[in-house]
Formats: C-alpha cells, structure tokens, sequence
C-alpha cells in the first residue's frame, strides 16, 4: 500500500498545455517535496513546503501545500518538452527520519 | 563538483555474485541514505545513517545487505549472493538534519547504480 498516492500515473501532452499533478495521503507530514527524475538520473529537488496552505512559485511550476498537510499539488504553465520526466512526491512524517515517496507522475510533453 | 557520487553507475552481474557500491555524501552532510528504485516505482528507503552510525534499516533490507560508513564519510551498500529480483536502481542521498532551523528532510541524490542480475 502506497503511503502517497500521485495522480495520474502518466500524462502525455502537447507543449503549451497546462497540467496538474497530485499527491495524496491520509497521513499528516511535517514537510513535503516535489523532486523531478530523469531517465537514468537520480531525483533532483524542486521544492519544499512545510506549512499547511503554503504556495511556491518556481519559474512555470507552481507547489501547493494541502491545509491539513496531508496533499500537495504541481501545476506546470505552458509546459515545455524539457519539462517531460518524472514528478515525484515525498513526505516527512514528524518523529521519523526519512521521507516516504509516490510512485511518480511520468509526464511527456510533446513538440 | 561536490555533488553525491556513486559508483559503479553500472554493474552487470551473475546471479550468487557479491556486488558493492559506493557513495561519496555530500562533505558538509551529517546524514546518507540508501533508497531502491524499480521501474514504474519511486525510491524505496533502505537505510539511513547519521553520521557513523546507521540508526534505521527496513524490512526490504534482508541480512544479504550490508551498509557501512565507516568514519562518517563515504557509504557502502553490499549485496551478497545476489538474486534476479535485486535488479533496481540503487540511489544514494545526503542530507543535514536541519536547515534554516526545520526539519525538513530534503534529499540530494547522486545518479545511481544500477544493478542487473542474470
């Protein structure tokens, strides 16, 4: 059973569309990330957020924090072929040490 | 560049073969972390340390892996008698316990060594 759950589990689209990806869980954490994987790469930080409602802006993508902090969501703007890859979501649970990871959202944009 | 390295990127071995990797953290990390990964899937936490001492092991971890820091430093992840279903991606992390006075967990990984059991 998965401790996280991303929606959808792959997205192909053209460029210039916008998208939404999804992270949720029953558990609280006391801090999420968005990392972003390329084939045969390890995952690459893209965000953290630690407080419930909290909304972060990097460049076309932006992060949203649940209010109970329980789910997160991505939007991309526009997306561009570099941006296909692999979303991954991951939480701390407070009072443990390591974060728990979704399955990914695996996103092809197409020219 | 004084990112997570690993190495081998690649290692292609015969099934009841031994196989080692090795991380080299991040310098100013106190912690690293073992994940593996399979197709399809996200990073699987296998253990973690916190300086030269490894304070948690999963269960996927069976008593065929061996993970050491000696010194604190670099990391080594042993699979011993290895079978096909080792086959995986196996990610190396470090971190700091805190930053910016919070908890966060944040994860710098290095590229990975993947593993294929014939």
């Amino acid at each position: 059973t998965q401790l996280l759950e991303q929606s959808p589990q792959f997205l192909s689209i053209q460029e210039g569309e916008n998208l939404t990806v999804y992270c949720n869980s029953s558990s609280v954490f006391s801090s999420l990330q968005w990392y972003r994987q390329e084939p045969g790469e390890g995952p690459v930080l893209l965000v953290t957020v630690v407080t419930g409602g909290e909304v972060k802006k990097l460049k076309r993508l932006t992060f949203q924090f649940g209010d109970a902090r329980k789910d997160s969501s991505l939007h991309i703007t526009a997306a561009q072929p570099g941006d296909t890859g692999l979303y991954l979501c991951a939480g701390l649970i407070g009072g443990y040490n390591k974060l728990i990871f979704g399955a990914g959202t695996r996103l092809a944009v197409h020219p | 560049d004084t990112g997570v390295s690993q190495n081998p990127r690649h290692k292609i071995t015969k099934r009841g073969q031994n196989v080692t990797f090795r991380c080299d953290p991040i310098s100013e990390h106190n912690r690293l972390y073992w994940y593996r990964q399979t197709l399809g899937q996200g990073p699987e936490f296998l253990t973690y340390f916190q300086n030269e001492a490894q304070l948690e092991k999963s269960r996927l971890l069976s008593d065929r892996f061996s993970a050491e820091r000696p010194k604190g430093s670099f990391s080594t992840l042993e699979i011993q008698r290895t079978e096909q279903g080792d086959s995986a991606m196996y990610l190396c992390a470090s971190s700091l316990e805190w930053s910016g006075g919070v908890r966060t967990g944040e994860l710098f990984f290095g590229e990975g060594s993947r593993l294929t059991v014939l």
